[in-house]
């Protein structure tokens, strides 16, 4: 049974371009998590979704971020117009269900750069 | 502020000595969980704790949650060098389930051979 599966794993982007980033949840999982892990801070919740549906998206900037679980295929995180500040390890979570008591795998992560 | 704190931010030990990583949160605890990190890489799940008192043990590794004093300790055993990387703790607070953890910012380990 893979883990959860992030690509790419290293990314760089200009600033003004858009960064893609893909994970493809652990098998039978259908919740999933985006954390950023921005350099000296600690890892952040953004977005939490199940198929089709943004459930909790309190932690996604205002703008230009954006994601989707669509019903076939991986979870995309999507920034539009990156800036120098983008820059951080963005990580996807997956679960089989949100009880408290679930554990949460996490993949390797993107780590994007924008120069 | 910051809701869970962790203690030291660093630590280095020498290949076999025993050691412990703490915990502490600024409200209560509903649950606790454990990862490491290598650097550059993703998380590893090591435990989940869901009560007061609950003590678990994976190899090596072995961590308590105390509710009452709203902190968690992680306690490696005879260190090696393979036990080396970032240890996070994270709390489910969001709202009864675990999507929302919220995490300390780390403890580095160095294990010294």
């Amino acid at each position: 049974n893979a883990g959860v599966m992030q690509n790419p794993r290293h990314l760089v982007r200009r600033r003004g371009q858009e960064a893609r980033l893909r994970c493809s949840p652990m098998k039978g999982h259908s919740h999933v998590y985006w954390y950023r892990q921005l350099p000296e801070e600690g890892l952040k919740f953004m977005v939490y979704l199940q198929k089709e549906n943004i459930i909790d998206e309190s932690g996604m900037p205002k703008e230009r971020f954006s994601a989707e679980f669509p019903k076939e295929g991986p979870s995309i995180l999507r920034i539009q117009q990156v800036v120098r500040g983008d820059s951080a390890a963005y990580f996807c979570a997956s679960s089989p269900d949100r009880g408290l008591n679930t554990e949460a795998f996490f993949g390797q992560g993107t780590r994007l750069t924008v120069v | 502020s910051q809701e869970l704190e962790q203690s030291p931010q660093s630590l280095i030990v020498q290949e076999g000595k025993n050691l412990t990583i703490n915990c502490t949160s600024s409200k209560t605890l509903y649950g606790l969980y454990w990862y490491k990190q290598k650097y550059g890489e993703g998380l590893i799940f090591l435990m989940m704790l869901q009560k007061g008192g609950e003590e678990k043990s994976h190899e090596k590794i072995t961590a308590k949650l105390d509710e009452k004093k709203q902190q968690s300790s992680l306690h490696i055993t005879a260190s090696q060098p393979s036990h080396a990387g970032i240890y996070l703790c994270g709390a489910p607070w969001g709202g009864g389930s675990n999507y929302k953890l919220t995490f300390g910012k780390g403890t580095l380990l160095t294990v010294n051979p």
